[in-house]
């Protein structure tokens, strides 16, 4: 079984641009999670998804963004990029929402110049 | 909503040694409990989990205690081994809701 797949792994922009990320859950997983881990700290919640939904965002500006598609995959969006928004992002999934394991991938590392 | 506090933030043993982590949690309703190790590069991986019904839980070297009057969790390692050199984060959620981690603990194996 498949895991947990984004992409790119690596991505690098300027300030002022945007981004977007890619992730495809474990096949049968319906729930989608983003996290913002930035270097040598904590997993930040970004964004939930859930059956096309977003079921709760964490605090985190307008700007970041995103959606889920009819095939559980999901992408996440971040505009006008901030040197601060230089992190790894993390999605997971899970195929219930809460009580249940969620599964990582390996995350996309986002760097600003 | 939940408030998951973890400690602590760097832990160092020799090998050999056993290694506690520890969690408090701060909604009553929290009935999940999983533990992650996440290794350098990687994302962060499920090593073993609880639920709510259950005291205790083990898997080869490593145990995981719960205790609902007093919410708080615990992770134990025994004879511990280099390559469980990693960062470790607790969590907390409940049916239909989201996870709620702790900051994370850095354990480093001496050998």
């Amino acid at each position: 079984e498949a895991g947990v797949t984004q992409s790119p792994t690596h991505l690098i922009k300027t300030r002022g641009q945007q981004a977007t990320l890619r992730c495809s859950p474990i096949s049968g997983h319906t729930s989608v999670y983003w996290y913002q881990q930035a270097l040598g700290l904590g997993l930040q919640f970004l964004l939930w998804y859930d059956e096309g939904e977003e079921r709760n965002r964490g605090n985190f500006p307008p700007r970041f963004s995103g959606r889920q598609f009819p095939n559980y995959s999901s992408e996440l969006n971040v505009n006008a990029l901030e040197l601060e928004d230089s992190a790894l992002y993390l999605c997971a999934s899970s195929l219930l929402t809460g009580a249940q394991p969620q599964h990582f991938g390996d995350g996309t590392r986002l760097s600003i110049l | 909503g939940e408030n998951v506090e973890q400690h602590p933030s760097t832990l160092s043993v020799q090998e050999g040694d056993s290694a506690v982590i520890k969690c408090t949690y701060s909604d009553s309703a929290s009935n999940y409990f999983p533990w992650y190790k996440q290794e350098l590069g990687k994302g962060p991986q499920l090593i073993i989990d609880i639920r709510s019904n259950v005291g205790e839980k083990k898997d080869q070297r490593i145990a995981v205690t719960l205790n609902k009057t007093a919410k708080h969790f615990s992770l134990h390692i025994t004879e511990t081994q280099p390559e469980d050199s990693a960062v470790y984060f607790c969590a907390a959620s409940r049916t239909g809701n989201q996870f709620y981690f702790g900051t994370g603990t850095s354990l480093t194996v001496i050998p």
